[in-house]
């Protein structure tokens, strides 16, 4: 156990669904992180929050809505998604945002039908 | 452009024997970590790696860093069934970027 948690772990949607991911991480961090992992593609960031304010939005489409309503908690609103959106989303935590150690949940599968 | 790239993309070893993977980067760095993921869940964090060191150990694994060639090693010995997964090294963009940038990783099939 990493000290972050997600849920749900797996979640199948149609296109025209609302979903919502959640992390919570127990470590006690200020800074946190949305990963996306599909298939056979390196590890791409969507999202950092630090000390709750977003610091960094990768190109992501708006169909994907962050939220951080305290520095223990994430979410990833998910509306209108596209089939290539599915993957493995992984959220991470690190003390303060930057360079140092990161800690991963152990992700929510989503598949877009 | 991508900072960490791995060599091998997939390694396949008899338990017992060494495992080493590369990683090679394009910018200067802070550091540079080496994490480990099993099939379809997160990332672990194994060993980070500041720019003025030059090798690090901890347990089995054995991590160089040449930042002259922009290339670390990472080396598991008596490797393990239990050693299969995804290995992936992530850097920093030095001084210009506070994130990190993760390779397209290593799978590592250690057969019993």
């Amino acid at each position: 156990e990493t000290g972050v948690t997600q849920t749900p772990r797996h979640l199948v949607m149609g296109m025209t669904n609302k979903k919502s991911l959640k992390c919570e991480q127990h470590l006690g961090h200020n800074a946190m992180y949305w990963y996306k992992q599909s298939a056979k593609k390196p590890l791409e960031l969507m999202f950092v929050y630090n000390f709750k304010e977003q610091t960094e939005n990768n190109s992501v489409p708006s169909r994907f809505s962050p939220e951080c309503p305290n520095s223990s908690h994430l979410f990833l609103h998910l509306h209108t998604l596209q089939p290539e959106d599915s993957a493995l989303y992984l959220c991470a935590s690190s003390q303060e945002e930057g360079r140092e150690t990161q800690y991963f949940g152990p992700g929510t599968r989503l598949l877009v039908l | 452009s991508q900072q960490g790239e791995e060599d091998p993309q997939a390694l396949s070893i008899q338990e017992g024997e060494n495992a080493t993977m590369n990683c090679s980067y394009k910018t200067s760095i802070n550091n540079l970590q080496w994490y480990r993921q099993n099939s379809g869940r997160g990332l672990v964090h194994l060993i980070l790696i500041r720019s003025n060191e030059r090798e690090k150990h901890s347990g089995r694994l054995r991590v160089t860093l040449d930042t002259s060639k922009k290339s670390s090693s990472l080396l598991i010995t008596a490797s393990r069934a239990a050693d299969t997964a995804s290995y992936f090294c992530a850097t920093d963009g030095g001084d210009s970027s506070y994130k990190l940038i993760f390779g397209s990783g290593t799978r590592l099939l250690v057969r019993p």
